[in-house]
């Protein structure tokens, strides 16, 4: 089993759908969970981190399910700006190598 | 403050050349970490180093890659006698110290995409 898993997509979404992608994770271990956006031929960018209640930043709504052992990003009324490749990322406290999915790719249709 | 330099951003070699990527952290940065990534593949693991210090190479092949941070000068990974199938982008993140969080400190740079002609 790989240590981080993604639907590799792709999602087609008109704008202003919600869609929600899902991530699991196979060390227990884990500690700490991040959303990157990847564009095109550009560098990853974090999205948002994943904190054990949830958090949220504007459309973006990130979710951690310890017991299930994966993490969850929903995004709200799509932009066409949001069509990109979303990476799950992992890592255990305090080691700083972190393990990234393969991502998830979202293209937002007009 | 400029973010994580990466160069060259394009690199053309024929097989059996060598590749020289460089990058150089954000100012502060003493750790450096190398991804690879394949066309339409995730990102993955290669090497972590800090100055004069690898701590973590598990992610590099056995051959031909080879990755040094000097305590002057950027970071460089070595690939001799390229391969069609290094043909990847080669994205460089820098954090300033070994465990911190990495969503607070560490920053990719803009990658290096080589191609094995």
């Amino acid at each position: 089993r790989k240590e981080v898993e993604q639907d590799p997509g792709p999602f087609n979404v008109p704008e202003g759908a919600t869609v929600a992608f899902n991530c699991t994770y196979s060390n227990s271990a884990s500690q700490s969970f991040f959303w990157y956006r990847q564009d095109c031929r550009k560098e990853p960018k974090l999205l948002m981190s994943v904190y054990s209640s949830g958090n949220e930043d504007g459309r973006f709504t990130a979710q951690l399910n310890r017991a299930s052992q994966y993490i969850s990003l929903l995004i709200r009324d799509s932009k066409l700006s949001d069509s990109a490749t979303y990476l799950c990322v992992v890592n255990m406290e305090g080691y700083q190598k972190v393990t990234f999915g393969t991502g998830t790719k979202l293209q937002v249709i007009p | 403050n400029a973010g994580v330099m990466q160069n060259p951003r394009h690199l053309v070699r024929r097989r059996g050349q060598e590749a020289r990527l460089r990058c150089s952290p954000m100012k502060g940065h003493s750790h450096v970490y190398w991804y690879r990534q394949l066309p339409e593949e995730g990102l993955k693991f290669m090497v972590y180093l800090q100055k004069e210090n690898i701590i973590d190479e598990s992610g590099m092949p056995k051959e031909r890659f080879s990755a040094e941070f000097p305590k002057e000068g950027p970071s460089i990974l070595r690939i001799q006698q390229v391969v069609r199938g290094d043909s990847a982008a080669y994205f460089c993140a820098s954090s300033p110290f070994r465990g911190g969080r990495w969503d607070t400190e560490a920053f990719f740079g803009q990658g290096t995409r080589l191609t094995v002609v």
